[in-house]
């Protein structure tokens, strides 16, 4: 029960997008579209921002997006906004029956 | 409106024991699975167990079988996890959340996740 990869920390400038991996094996990640990802402002509880890969919750921004290729799924984040500074984490379940989330991923607005 | 709330946190010294309860309001509780997932301080999100709508599935991160044992009441609403063996990487805020819900064909899915109840072996 590995956790996904993510990168620590990923940064851009207002406006700019930005995109987040989230490396997984056969087992987890590529087996399924069952792939989320989170977001968490310090001290918050963690709001769901994408799942089934692309799709987004009511009330979350188009400026979110989600993708999947093979064992990789990614996060892009168009229009960067100083509100977006947050911790990422994607999520899936897995073949076995349970779920996995990544390390999480920083993100900075410079 | 959906409420989840967790309580049953603690301070604990490690070997001993605690009850997590996650009491559901404005949910069909009995519809939905539900899980526990957990943050050590500073640390990220870990998935911890899930139980199905009754007790037939159930599922758990290796580092807690055979310690941690998730269960629910469908008549009190209320989800718990009955950890023993606490160690002190246990230490942790317990979210407990619920499965993805998909309200009707078509239309967009949510979860709701509680505060959390915070853990603390030492």
């Amino acid at each position: 029960q590995s956790g996904l990869t993510q990168p620590a920390s990923v940064s851009g400038s207002p406006g700019q997008s930005i995109t987040i991996s989230c490396t997984g094996t056969s087992s987890d990640v590529g087996a399924y579209i069952y792939v989320s990802w989170y977001q968490q402002h310090p001290g918050k509880v963690p709001k769901l921002i994408v799942y089934d890969v692309s799709n987004r919750p009511s009330g979350v921004s188009n400026r979110f997006s989600g993708s999947k290729s093979g064992n990789t799924a990614s996060l892009t984040i168009s229009g960067l906004r100083a509100e977006d500074e947050a911790d990422y984490y994607c999520y899936s379940y897995t073949t076995s029956d349970t779920l996995v989330f990544g390390g999480g991923t920083r993100v900075t607005v410079l | 409106q959906v409420q989840l709330v967790e309580s049953g946190g603690g301070v604990v010294q490690p070997g001993g024991s605690l009850r997590l309860s996650c009491a559901t309001s404005g949910l069909n509780f009995k519809k939905y699975g539900m899980h526990w997932v957990r943050q050590a301080p500073g640390k990220g999100l870990q998935w911890v167990a899930l139980i199905g709508i009754d007790e037939k599935r159930k599922n758990y991160v290796d580092s807690v079988k055979g310690r941690f044992s998730i269960s629910r009441d469908n008549s009190r609403n209320t989800l718990y996890l009955q950890m023993n063996w606490l160690r002190s990487e246990d230490t942790a805020l317990y979210y407990c959340a619920t499965e993805l819900i998909r309200p009707v064909e078509g239309t967009k899915a949510f979860d709701v996740w509680g505060q959390g109840t915070m853990v603390s072996v030492s």
